[in-house]
């Protein structure tokens, strides 16, 4: 299986300020051939499902603010929210698809400061 | 808009077996085109990815929980099921049901809680 790791665990960030979340692959999830990352962000608020936010590593669902952006390549990558609003308190996962059986990250906690 | 609405009991007894029911609306199984998948979501914790079926009845299931899982389909109501067997206080969780095409979770039901206790 291929093992997700994101840092840090949790962050606390002031409003209108940048929030970064990392998430590291075990292997590679580039498909070179297609030239597809196959990464995606999922957000989840309190008592909610999971929200798929980005996927092909940086490409944002419709309606996710532009504040949300996804970058990284091969087994690093970044969620970054520009300006951090308080409906964006939440835990966000990463999940690889690129081979099953699918894995997430074990999901970091963002919180206003 | 395709949505999602798991059912099924709440509470299951030790070694028994857990069976869920996801409901489609706004698209047909049948139609082809994605994979239903299941995941789950332990008391505070992380999600793990159980398994997905395609309308045709092929399955993929995780290994962790492969010789304990079943995901079958029922085209004809437009729902998939969860039948978990054997089942322990460790598989207490929020299960989900969900759409994916090409592994992308694009839609996630709301969840239900399955508490495992005698």
């Amino acid at each position: 299986d291929i093992v997700m790791t994101q840092s840090p665990d949790s962050l606390a960030v002031s409003l209108g300020e940048r929030a970064t979340i990392n998430c590291k692959s075990n292997q590679s999830v580039l498909n070179s051939s297609k030239n597809k990352n196959y990464l995606a962000w999922h957000q989840q608020k309190p008592g909610q499902p999971p929200k798929l936010i980005i996927h092909w590593a940086s490409t944002r669902e419709s309606g996710v603010p532009e504040r949300f952006s996804g970058s990284g390549s091969r087994a690093d990558f970044t969620l970054t929210i520009s300006s951090l609003q308080a409906e964006d308190v939440a835990v966000y996962y990463c999940q690889q698809y690129y081979s099953v059986p699918w894995t997430f990250g074990q999901g970091t906690k963002v919180e206003i400061k | 808009q395709v949505q999602l609405q798991e059912s099924g009991p709440g509470l299951v007894k030790p070694s028994q077996t857990l069976s869920l029911t996801c409901i489609v609306s706004g698209g047909s199984i049948s139609s082809g085109g994605y994979y239903w998948s299941w995941i789950r979501q332990h008391p505070g914790k992380g999600l793990e990815w159980i398994g997905y079926m395609y309308y045709t009845g092929s399955t993929y299931y995780n290994p962790s929980l492969k010789s304990r899982v079943i995901i079958s389909v029922d085209t004809s109501k437009n729902q998939f099921s969860l039948s978990l067997s054997s089942v322990t206080a460790a598989d207490t969780a929020v299960y989900y049901c969900a759409r994916e095409d090409e592994g992308i979770l694009g839609y996630w039901g709301q969840g239900t809680l399955v508490t495992v206790s005698s």
